[in-house]
């Protein structure tokens, strides 16, 4: 089948360090690869993705790899701000089908000045 | 740019009430989804549109319908509310429905059934 799991939080990090949040997946065939983010108050809004192996995605300062060899697609940020405070979900979706998007349990964030 | 706009943003409700979470978008997107996030758990599908007049279950469709009469609204019901539906309930919307697809989220509805 396909799942996504993702490191547990919270995690609590001072501004100015690096981030890692960890995601691994298994899947059929050869999915397309998702970081969601959260901000209080708002829906989820999309982070960046890659949509094949080696594939590297990257927006704000934050990037994730596509590793086909250790289905990992692990959300790194070199240095964090306050307003990278947010719940980020990994997700990853089927290349088939409307209903073929399926989420991490997301990883809470929170940044202290 | 309003994107996807979901009302209301809380609610309570007794067991065995009914209720209607409205959804509208207004980029035009053929696909429609509603979701259901638990506390500690990721996102689950309840039901989905692929265009106006065709809905179909996802995940957890118990305890819900859905109707698409329009390419702006996704309405979701619920008919005969139980503490087990108490979760944050998203609709999103995409354009298509390609593994790459993008989809946009609304901000949220937060349901609480005593």
């Amino acid at each position: 089948g396909n799942s996504v799991t993702q490191m547990e939080g919270p995690v609590t990090l001072s501004e100015e360090a690096f981030l890692t949040i960890n995601c691994t997946y298994t899947a059929t065939g050869y999915p397309s690869l998702f970081w969601y983010v959260q901000y209080p108050g708002e829906g989820l809004q999309l982070l960046l993705k890659a949509t094949k192996a080696d594939d590297k995605g990257s927006n704000k300062g934050f990037e994730a790899t596509y590793r086909k060899e250790t289905t990992s697609f692990h959300l790194e940020k070199g240095s964090v701000q306050v307003s990278d405070s947010a719940v980020y979900f990994c997700a990853l979706a089927r290349q088939t089908g409307a209903n073929n998007l399926f989420f991490g349990t997301g990883t809470r964030l929170t940044v202290i000045p | 740019n309003a994107g996807v706009t979901q009302t209301p943003k809380f609610r309570i409700l007794k067991i065995g009430q009914s209720m209607t979470l409205q959804c509208t978008q207004d980029m035009n997107h053929n696909y429609m989804y509603w979701y259901r996030q638990d506390p500690g758990m990721g996102l689950k599908l309840i039901y989905y549109s692929v265009g106006a007049g065709i809905t179909d279950k996802g995940e957890v469709p118990n305890g819900y319908n859905v109707s698409r009469s329009t390419t702006e609204d996704f309405p979701l019901r619920l008919e005969l509310a139980a503490p087990s539906q108490t979760s944050v309930y998203f609709c999103a919307s995409s354009s298509g429905q390609g593994a790459g697809e993008k989809l946009f989220f609304g901000s949220g509805t937060q349901l609480s059934v005593l």
